[in-house]
């Protein structure tokens, strides 16, 4: 049975860093590749980036990684320990919400649809 | 404001059919067969109930069904169950982002 287990909640001011962690098991993790979905209270859902654990290729989604996006993220895994990573270098309030790891699975290039999903990490920032 | 639009809200009553839309344009949508539905209850992540326009994952009722015409792509749940009660959200590949775009989201109402 596949599982991605994320780590638990995080209350963080603004201006810190933070990472957060999802583990993911009964699959071939080096192989698949996995990533971040943010959801904002009460809102929808955006990618926030995938990568490919077996050659750390990392694809971002546009919103999440241009040049003037302060509090920039970043995405990486480490496959010894079948462990995705999303971190912060200069949280913002907005930044407050639910973080998802899942598994895309792509065709073509193309994220053709989610197979699995995380329970989610609620990151809070708030001074 | 999201890239693909879907309506708010959404009801039927139990047994009836009720059909979600999803809006994009020609360079999402219109433009390519990587359309997926989402379907969230409250508190819970996600979980696809169709891919590719109208594929149905295993373990998915076949009273959800998917189709699209056009820049429109469109979730149908028939026999509606007290259990369908749930946000939907639409996802498409997209020229602007190749992660794909979400919709934001359509909360539908079994009454």
């Amino acid at each position: 049975e596949v599982q991605l287990v994320q780590s638990g909640a995080e209350v963080k001011k603004p201006g810190e860093s933070l990472k957060i962690s999802c583990k993911g098991s009964g699959y071939s993790f080096t192989n698949y590749w996995i990533g971040w979905v943010r959801q904002m209270p009460g809102k929808g859902l955006e990618w926030m980036g995938i990568i490919y654990p077996g050659d750390s290729d990392t694809r971002y989604s546009p919103a999440f990684h241009s040049p003037s996006f302060r509090g920039q993220v970043t995405i990486s895994a480490d496959k010894s320990i079948t462990t995705a990573y999303l971190q912060w270098s200069n949280l913002k309030d907005s930044d407050t919400a639910m973080y998802y790891c899942a598994t895309p699975s792509l065709v073509g290039g193309r994220i053709i649809r989610i197979d699995h999903w995380g329970q989610g990490t609620l990151v809070t920032v708030s001074s | 404001q999201s890239a693909l639009t879907q309506p708010p809200s959404a009801s039927g009553s139990p047994g009836q059919s009720v059909t979600i839309s999803c809006t994009g344009t020609s360079s999402d949508v219109g433009g390519y067969n990587s359309v997926s539905w989402y379907q969230q209850h409250p508190g819970k992540a996600p979980k696809v109930v169709i891919y590719e326009v109208s594929e149905r994952p295993s373990g998915v009722p076949d009273r959800f069904s998917g189709s699209k015409s056009g820049n429109t792509a469109s979730l149908t749940v028939s026999g509606l169950q007290a259990e369908d009660e749930a946000d939907y959200y639409c996802s498409s590949y997209a020229d602007s982002n190749n992660l794909g775009v979400f919709g934001g989201g359509t909360k539908l109402t079994v009454l």
